[in-house]
């Protein structure tokens, strides 16, 4: 079955960019028919939505992170990207990348999520 | 932006005992509503979409209802398993999708 594995540093110092990759195994990203999304979750907080992004890379994003995200797709991987650039310490959380299908926008299937924790 | 608000932030209930969450929005989202358990250390996972339809493999004892702007989720009877944080989450208006902030079912 389809699963998802976020990866990338679990510190990234303030003011820098967080990079992070998800994986799809058992499917592929270039079949169509499902949106990639981020969604972080502050330590012992809720689940905000950050963005998506379709294998031809048409992106959406929540307005309130848009200056400064990044989403991307490598389809000859499987896999696709977070940039989060100019990070402060209210950026520390849980990421998580997760699955939609087209045309129904709740998530379907998780990673397992990855903490990212920004500090000096 | 919908707001999400969610309530209670915490319910005790005792297994074997029927837990019912509410879930409002700030503006009609229609049946696009879904339901999300999540376990401590555990991603969230898909128990209710379409705001009355289970997901796959989710137990007959999880169900959801409403339309609109308030919608609940009752489990039937808690199971030891049950016992986690809730979210609601609308995918009717966007961007952005917007998740509740989240009911904790505790052991009472």
């Amino acid at each position: 079955q389809v699963q998802l594995q976020e990866s990338g540093p679990g510190l990234v110092k303030p003011s820098q960019t967080l990079s992070l990759t998800c994986t799809v195994s058992g499917g592929s990203i270039s079949s169509g028919g499902y949106y990639w999304s981020w969604i972080r979750q502050h330590p012992g907080k809720g689940l905000e939505w950050i963005g998506y992004i379709y294998y031809s890379g048409s992106t959406y994003y929540n307005p309130s992170l848009k200056s400064r995200v990044t989403i991307s797709v490598d389809t000859s991987k499987n896999q696709f990207s977070l940039k989060l650039s100019s990070v402060t310490a209210a950026d520390t959380a849980v990421y998580y990348c997760a699955r939609s299908q087209l045309g129904n926008w709740y998530f379907d299937l998780w990673g397992r999520g990855t903490l990212v924790t920004v500090s000096s | 932006e919908i707001v999400m608000t969610q309530s209670p932030a915490t319910l005790s209930v005792s297994p074997g005992e029927r837990a019912t969450l509410s879930c409002r929005a700030s503006q009609s989202v229609s049946s696009n509503l879904a339901w999300y358990q999540q376990k401590p250390g555990q991603a969230p996972r898909l128990l209710i979409y379409g705001a009355s339809t289970r997901a796959t493999g989710i137990p007959a004892r999880f169900s959801g209802s409403g339309s609109g702007t308030e919608f609940t989720l009752t489990i039937s009877s808690l199971q030891s398993e049950d016992f986690a944080v809730y979210y609601c989450q609308q995918y009717n208006n966007w961007p952005p999708r917007t998740f509740g902030q989240g009911t904790k079912l505790e052991i009472k």
